[in-house]
């Protein structure tokens, strides 16, 4: 079946670096690949979001790549702040272009 | 302020009963979905609807029930046929077309008492 796998499920990075998280997705024909944000007790919030025909989005620190041939999209964080520390899912809408499926999260810590 | 609103906040429910989580929106959206997150397994589709008085199974719907009578309300049921209904549940609306970005309610924690 379709399926979203997200790598790592931890991350503890120090304020200023930088931080990766990475998607792999199985259905080719998927065609659009949105970053959400949790934070805890609340909903997850889009932060950013990235269509196939696109390569690459950016917004302030936070930027989005697809790689469609390997089926792959990471987020970046550039600069972190504490206040970045959250949960993190990638999705990718389903092949009947009706849902999202999600990957199962990175909880990125970020220290001061 | 345009928004989804979920309530309660915190349910419980003791065993062999049914509960109703409640999904309103008033964002005029066309699609709205029910998730369901436990931790470490992400964010998993129950049902969703694309229509008012349409509804489809996602990947786990054993055990729940939803109506779509209204564009603004999407409740989910969860039946006493759902074995392990403890979870954080997560309702999420979007314009539809071409539009997916998703807007998310604060969801409903549901505990089996």
């Amino acid at each position: 079946g379709e399926n979203v796998e997200q790598h790592p499920s931890t991350l503890s990075v120090q304020e200023g670096d930088s931080a990766v998280i990475k998607c792999t997705y199985s259905d080719s024909a998927s065609n659009y690949f949105p970053w959400y944000k949790q934070e805890l007790g609340k909903g997850p919030q889009l932060i950013i979001d990235i269509r196939s025909n696109v390569g690459e989005k950016k917004d302030q620190r936070i930027a989005v790549t697809l790689n469609k041939t390997a089926k792959h999209f990471s987020l970046h964080i550039t600069e972190t702040q504490p206040e970045d520390s959250a949960v993190y899912f990638c999705a990718a809408l389903n092949q009947a272009g009706t849902a999202l499926i999600f990957g199962k999260g990175t909880t990125l810590s970020v220290s001061s | 302020d345009g928004g989804i609103t979920q309530s309660p906040k915190y349910l419980f429910r003791k065993e062999g009963q049914n509960v109703t989580l409640s999904c309103e929106q008033n964002l005029n959206h066309d699609a709205m979905y029910w998730y369901r997150q436990d931790p470490g397994q992400g964010l998993r589709l129950i049902y969703y609807s694309q229509i008012v008085n349409d509804f489809q199974k996602g990947d786990i719907a054993e055990g729940y029930s939803v109506s779509r009578e209204k564009k603004e309300s999407f409740p989910l049921t969860v039946t006493s046929a759902q074995k392990n209904p403890t979870a954080f549940y997560l309702c999420a609306s979007r314009p539809g077309g071409l539009d997916y970005g998703y807007t998310f309610g604060s969801g409903t924690r549901l505990t089996v008492v």
